[in-house]
């Protein structure tokens, strides 16, 4: 059964903090996403990562930065958290094939800042 | 830039009753659609994915549709349960994006009562 693991469900940190969120695929999936979800909002895209060591920003990549370093492993780094940054993050994984790429999802991380 | 609508953004139906979900895209060169469901707090469930070149994609009780030309997705979901209350969102890859990312809809928010 395919799986997407988020290493914590609920997360609370003090602004200003470095936050690491993790997110590991055992797909052997090229692509790894991450998204945040907030009501009214919907899902955005934060930045995505097609290989190794490769990522692209996504449509809100502010105040966040990336790193993967393995292919298995995408982690979302918060440099300095804000209280803006209080939200559900979501991880997903998909192949790079161009028709059959289902994309799988993690069960979200509720993060806030305080 | 596409732009994915789900309408409307909630529904309740009475137990039994079948469900009919919408989704529209504005830009009909898609490589595949993806249906997905999210209970509160949590992540996304895959439950279908159409490749452009389908019509329908059948899982038990559910029936995805795609009308590529029109620009629409329906998923039915036959003689609805209270387990079946969730959020249904949908979500295009377009023939634009060679890096396999998602556009999301909002979401329809459905409500099975007893």
């Amino acid at each position: 059964d395919v799986k997407v693991t988020q290493s914590s469900r609920y997360l609370v940190k003090r602004t200003g903090e470095k936050v690491f969120l993790e997110c590991v695929q055992d797909m052997d999936h090229e692509n790894m996403f991450w998204y945040r979800q907030d009501p009214g909002l919907g899902l955005r895209l934060i930045y995505f990562s097609y290989d190794v060591k490769m990522k692209e920003k996504g449509d809100i990549p502010e105040g966040y930065s990336v790193s993967r370093e393995k292919k298995e492993r995408f982690s979302l780094i918060l440099e300095s958290a804000s209280t803006n940054q209080t939200s559900m993050y979501l991880c997903a994984s998909s192949t790079l094939a161009e028709v059959y790429n289902e994309q799988f999802f993690g069960p979200g991380t509720r993060l806030t800042v305080l | 830039k596409q732009e994915v609508t789900q309408i409307p953004a909630a529904l309740s139906v009475p137990e039994g009753e079948n469900l009919v979900l919408n989704c529209s895209f504005t830009d009909s060169a898609i490589y595949n659609l993806q249906w997905f469901r999210q209970d509160p707090g949590k992540g996304l469930t895959s439950l279908l994915l159409i490749q452009s070149s389908q019509r329908e994609q059948t899982s038990g009780r559910l029936n995805a549709s795609l009308d590529k030309s029109s620009g629409r997705s329906t998923l039915y979901i036959a003689a609805s349960q209270p387990g079946d209350s969730a959020t249904y969102l949908c979500a295009v890859r377009d023939r634009s994006d060679s890096w396999g990312k998602f556009q999301f809809g909002a979401g329809t928010q459905v409500v099975v009562t007893p």
